[in-house]
């Protein structure tokens, strides 16, 4: 089935550690999006790519980085985990930014807790 | 960005329809209205989109005020598995990489 796979579905992680969330898609998307739901905040986004080889800042990108080495692949980092960053982490992809008669497909999340 | 508002709530019953409401008074001409639904536990999932005309899919219809102003979500004969949050929101065509979610209208559906 088409779609977005994110992995690792949920994560205890400690603070000041590093981790990396992965995000794949098959659906050959051109944008490719990371955002954050937090209870009471909703979605939030933390980065977007609009093709392979480039990257921009959403409204809350700072303490996360992104890469996009390929169409499929739109890996989250984060470099120094800190409590804050206790989310809900939602990958999501679309067939071009410039065309908003496109939707968004979203995967299924990652549940991050740092303790 | 142009904004939208939803009602917090609703509630409705089983297999009978349900009107979901979303005002954008301040939408410009080139601003598309998506509509996206989250179900619990899970990511959201894109349900309707629309840009002047009504429009139907096997989910839902979306119809739109004659001044774009206000738009509804329509599901024909509700499902319990219908029971999340809905969003409504305005995607222009600059910028359109900033897919922006409100609060959006939390949807119970009652067997």
């Amino acid at each position: 089935i088409a779609g977005i796979t994110q992995a690792p579905t949920s994560q205890i992680l400690a603070a000041g550690r590093r981790m990396t969330l992965r995000c794949t898609q098959d659906m050959r998307h051109n944008a490719m999006y990371w955002y954050r739901q937090d209870l009471g905040l909703g979605l939030r986004l933390i980065h977007y790519s609009n093709t392979a080889g480039t990257t921009g800042k959403g409204e809350v990108p700072d303490g996360y980085s992104v890469s996009r080495a390929n169409t499929d692949d739109f890996p989250l980092t984060l470099a120094s985990a800190v409590p804050s960053q206790t989310s809900v982490y939602f990958c999501a992809s679309s067939r071009s930014p410039g065309q908003p008669q496109y939707g968004y497909t979203f995967g299924s999340g990652t549940r991050l807790t740092v303790v | 960005d142009a904004k939208t508002t939803q009602p917090n709530s609703m509630e409705s019953n089983e297999e009978e329809p349900v009107h979901l409401p979303c005002n954008h008074s301040t939408i410009s001409g080139t601003d598309y209205i998506h509509w996206y639904r989250q179900l619990p536990s899970q990511g959201p999932e894109y349900v309707i989109h629309g840009l002047t005309s009504n429009v139907n899919n096997r989910m839902a219809s979306l119809a739109i005020a004659e001044d774009r102003k206000s738009s509804t979500l329509i599901l024909h004969r509700a499902t319990l598995r219908d029971a999340a949050v809905y969003y409504c929101i305005l995607r222009p065509i600059q910028g359109a990489q900033k897919l922006v979610f409100g609060q959006g209208t939390r949807l119970t559906i009652n067997p």
